[in-house]
């Protein structure tokens, strides 16, 4: 089963950062979080990942808690392409090659 | 960057027949690829994993003898559907693992193929 739980929606406007969370409260000390999204009928693309920092790339930032339990993804300036369902991951297994387990993750939808 | 290549990337296949999905990673080795499914409005499912050059290891109620799956290469891993049946249609998606592209590519998806039995 996912370790992860995400609310099933969220909207936000375009131009605006768009604040995903996630919780993964039983996430051991080694398990990475992953963070994926998925456009309609297309396989899922790699966004970011951390293990205890703060992480950030070109597309996002991902807000690791303290305690680890749970997780923010930010997208700074949303746009109407970034409309899609975004899956948060606590890979499962040892560091080489563990599974990601996909849970229900969010739909985002982007609005003019 | 990584790319994984997935082929076909839509089949339609009668009852009964065999489907053979393929798996590539064009620009990296690959250690282990995932195999997943995916039901319309539902989120993606692993089926299995495998590494190159054994046996593949299922997730619970997956049925193996259905689902062949070979990791032939470190580039390349199949899915044969046996005897399909039309609860068999779903979207089929690989991932390619490889520790070399490690931190940024770890896991690479190939872009999904739709299978549809009739």
């Amino acid at each position: 089963d996912a370790k992860t739980t995400q609310p099933t929606s969220m909207d936000c406007a375009e131009g605006r950062a768009a604040n995903l969370p996630c919780n993964h409260s039983t996430i051991s000390g080694n398990e990475y979080v992953y963070w994926y999204r998925q456009i309609h009928s297309q396989g899922p693309q790699y966004i970011i990942h951390g293990l205890k920092n703060n992480e950030t790339n070109e597309m996002a930032s991902l807000i690791i808690t303290e305690d680890r339990k749970s997780s923010t993804l930010i997208l700074p300036h949303a746009t109407l392409r970034d409309t899609a369902v975004y899956y948060c991951i606590v890979r499962v297994g040892d560091n080489q090659g563990g599974k990601l387990i996909f849970g229900q993750g969010t739909e985002l939808s982007v609005k003019p | 960057g990584a790319v994984v290549s997935q082929h076909p990337s839509w089949v339609i296949c009668k009852s009964g027949t065999s489907v053979k999905i393929e798996c590539r990673s064009l620009d990296f080795q690959a250690t282990t690829m995932f195999w997943y499914r995916q039901f319309p409005k539902q989120s993606l499912m692993l089926m299995a994993t495998s590494n190159e050059g054994s046996k593949a290891t299922y997730e619970q109620g997956v049925e193996k003898d259905k689902f062949l799956i070979n990791h032939a290469s470190l580039t390349l891993s199949t899915l044969t559907v046996t005897s399909a049946h039309p609860e068999d249609s779903s979207f089929y998606i690989c991932s390619a693992y490889s520790p070399g592209k490690g931190k940024i590519y770890g896991y690479t998806f190939g872009s999904g193929t739709r299978l549809t039995v009739v």
